[in-house]
């Protein structure tokens, strides 16, 4: 499974939207690109995949690059409860194992 | 609902004792994971199960057996508890490579 680099933390004001990058240069073409939060120290959820085409759900948007080398994490309208630890995963064919790498700590600001 | 569920939430055991973590989900899932995270880390891939009587290591195996009877469960048992396996260790389960997998709450185990 492809790695991915991510920074290590960002802020974003409320109500603003929250971009969160990520890097996985080394995907390929059958593997997805995943995105899971960690509130405190809950189990981590689900928040959005994406293969190719850009995805959009109820919690967020996925924009992923035409290379795939690349994407981008978007919370349109960022609230304090926001404020958690970001995985952006790839993940392959191999049974659909989940590598976490460190995230990025998003802290929402009032 | 169906859901994922882990017991106990809370486990403080002593040094040498084997202890097992239980991890049940009702979604009839073939894939199952357990993971480790410690203080400030990300999780770490302890073992994993594509269906019944099939498991697998993951990153961080050593000290650590799971066994698959069957589809809802997937414990793990800690053949003889160390101090450096103090953590929190979630299960997750999934359908499929391109379907989400849902974590349990996780269970905060301390070995003294």
């Amino acid at each position: 499974d492809a790695k991915t680099t991510q920074p290590t933390s960002m802020d974003c004001a409320e109500g603003r939207a929250a971009n969160l990058p990520c890097n996985h240069s080394t995907i390929s073409g059958n593997e997805y690109v995943y995105w899971y939060r960690q509130i405190h120290s809950q189990g981590p959820q689900y928040i959005i995949h994406g293969l190719k085409n850009n995805e959009t759900n109820e919690m967020a948007s996925l924009i992923i690059t035409e290379d795939r080398k690349s994407s981008t994490l978007i919370l349109p309208h960022a609230t304090l409860r926001d404020t958690a630890v970001y995985y952006c995963i790839v993940r392959g064919n191999q049974g659909g194992k989940l590598i976490f790498g460190q995230g990025t700590e998003l802290s929402v600001k009032p | 609902d169906a859901e994922i569920t882990q017991s106990p939430r809370h486990k403080i055991t002593e040094t040498g004792r084997q202890v097992t973590l239980a991890c049940h989900q009702t979604w009839n899932h073939n894939n199952m994971f357990w993971y480790r995270q410690d203080l400030g880390h990300g999780l770490r891939l302890i073992h994993y199960s594509y269906g019944v009587q099939d498991t697998n290591k993951g990153e961080v195996s050593d000290g650590y057996s799971v066994s698959r009877s069957n589809t809802e469960d997937l414990p793990l048992t800690l053949e003889s508890a160390a101090s450096s396996q103090t953590s929190v260790y979630f299960c997750a389960s999934s359908e499929e490579v391109n379907t989400e997998a849902f974590f349990g709450q996780g269970t905060r185990l301390t070995v003294v």
